[in-house]
């Protein structure tokens, strides 16, 4: 089974500028989530989505967006970037196991900065 | 307000030792703790995961003790080789928010021949 895919990789954008990271979960996983990660505040969650609906919502400003399509890819926005939205964005797909438990799997990654 | 904590931001430890990973947490609530292994510029690794119904769970050198009393949980490795070198992070989540884990700050693990 393929894990999650995250595109691009890397990317530069200047202050002012809109900004779009895509996102493909594990398959039949169905709910997506986002995180920013970032030396001074660590791993904080952005937003959650399943079955194409926002199912919990970190403490964001509403410049970070997303949402999730039919096939369970998942989209996030960021608008108006300041220097401060510089970090790696982890999307992580999820599902609970036969036996009562949870597991959460990450993707490699979208490296941003915010010139 | 940081829920979870991981309270060693390093381990040294020789190979063939184990390992022993802390992790504390504040909110009774959550129902699931998971443990997740890091490199640079990656995405975290799944390692292990552990609901509140049990105390412990296993897989393969890695084992997961809870305990709710204390709010406190371990990831023992054993025996450490040193590939595990990396920086290990604890995480936690409630069944009623599913989707959104709440994480520790980090362990740097460093195991030495």
């Amino acid at each position: 089974k393929a894990g999650v895919t995250q595109t691009p990789r890397y990317l530069i954008k200047t202050r002012g500028q809109q900004v779009t990271l895509s996102c493909s979960p594990i398959s039949g996983h169905r709910s997506v989530s986002w995180y920013q990660q970032t030396p001074g505040q660590g791993l904080q969650f952005l937003f959650e989505y399943f079955s194409e609906t926002q199912r919990n919502k970190g403490n964001f400003p509403g410049r970070f967006s997303g949402r999730q399509f039919s096939n369970s890819r998942s989209e996030m926005n960021v608008s108006t970037l300041e220097l401060g939205d510089s970090a790696l964005y982890l999307c992580a797909s999820s599902h609970t196991t036969g036996q009562g438990s949870y597991e959460q799997y990450f993707g490699p990654g979208t490296r941003l900065t915010v010139t | 307000d940081q829920q979870v904590k991981q309270n060693s931001p390093s381990l040294s430890v020789q190979e063939g030792r184990i390992s022993i990973l802390n992790c504390d947490y504040t909110n009774s609530m959550f129902d699931y703790f998971l443990w997740y292994k890091k490199y640079p510029a990656e995405g975290p690794t799944f390692l292990i995961s552990i609901s509140s119904i049990k105390d412990k769970n296993e897989d393969g050198r890695f084992t997961v003790f809870l305990n709710k009393s204390a709010k406190h949980l371990s990831l023992h490795i054993v025996p450490s080789q040193p590939g595990d070198s990396a920086v290990y992070f604890c995480a936690a989540g409630r069944g009623s928010t599913l989707g959104r884990l709440y994480f520790g700050r980090g362990t740097q693990l460093t195991v030495w021949p």
